[in-house]
């Protein structure tokens, strides 16, 4: 299975952006960019996704590298209820979710 | 608010005895997730379902076990209950299992506590 490296904390000042990095370098062409977050008691949440291009929605924006052994979750202004655990995936068979330590991103006021 | 239903939110119960956790997928969703959240292993896939019939396996115990009804509702039964057991269950919910690039939507939760 692909595997997923991300740093294990972040911090940010509100209303600034945040670049979330992850490294996935054993990617196969195949797979899929997943990004999620988790705020405090709370379940999952789904962020973004994307393949090759980069991806933009309400939430976030993804930046994927050219040769897709890494990817940027983009917060272009980070608010307090952004803090939260981001877990950056590459779901296998079956759509099937391994969600590894993630970062775990603190937002200064 | 994910669409996606889960009872009860909170379960306090003893070791040695049996619970069943109960989660009701967003409309239209034919595939349902759990997964288990504890302090020392994290989040971790259990068990799928889709459309009624178990699709892929985690690290799902043999004291546990799942199903999903014709509604398409599903049950995470848990037995023989242990310390270690307690944890946050999700259920998540999908529409369509084989496609990696559709998203989950997971429910809030229930808290397990064995005592």
């Amino acid at each position: 299975d692909a595997k997923t490296t991300q740093p294990n904390s972040m911090e940010s000042n509100e209303e600034e952006p945040v670049h979330l990095p992850c490294n996935h370098s054993t990617i196969s062409g195949t797979d899929y960019i997943h990004w999620y977050r988790q705020l405090p008691s709370q379940g999952p949440e789904y962020v973004i996704h994307g393949l090759t291009s980069n991806v933009n929605n309400r939430m976030a924006s993804l930046a994927i590298a050219e040769d897709r052994k890494s990817s940027t979750l983009i917060l272009h202004r980070a608010t307090l209820r952004d803090a939260a655990v981001y877990y950056c995936i590459l779901p296998q068979g079956g759509n099937m979710l391994t969600f590894g330590g993630g970062t775990r991103l603190m937002v200064k006021p | 608010d994910s669409g996606v239903t889960q009872t009860p939110k909170h379960l306090i119960t003893a070791t040695g005895q049996r619970v069943t956790l109960r989660c009701s997928p967003r409309s239209g969703d034919l595939s349902v997730y759990w997964y288990q959240q504890s302090l020392d292993q994290g989040l971790q896939f259990l068990i799928q379902y889709y459309n009624g019939e178990e699709r892929a396996k985690g690290n799902i115990l043999e004291r546990f076990s799942a199903q999903q009804f014709p509604d398409l509702h599903s049950e995470l039964n848990l037995s023989s209950l242990e310390l270690g057991d307690s944890a946050l269950y999700f259920c998540a919910s999908s529409v369509d299992p084989e496609s990696s690039y559709n998203e989950q939507f997971f429910g809030p939760g229930t808290r397990l506590t064995v005592l």
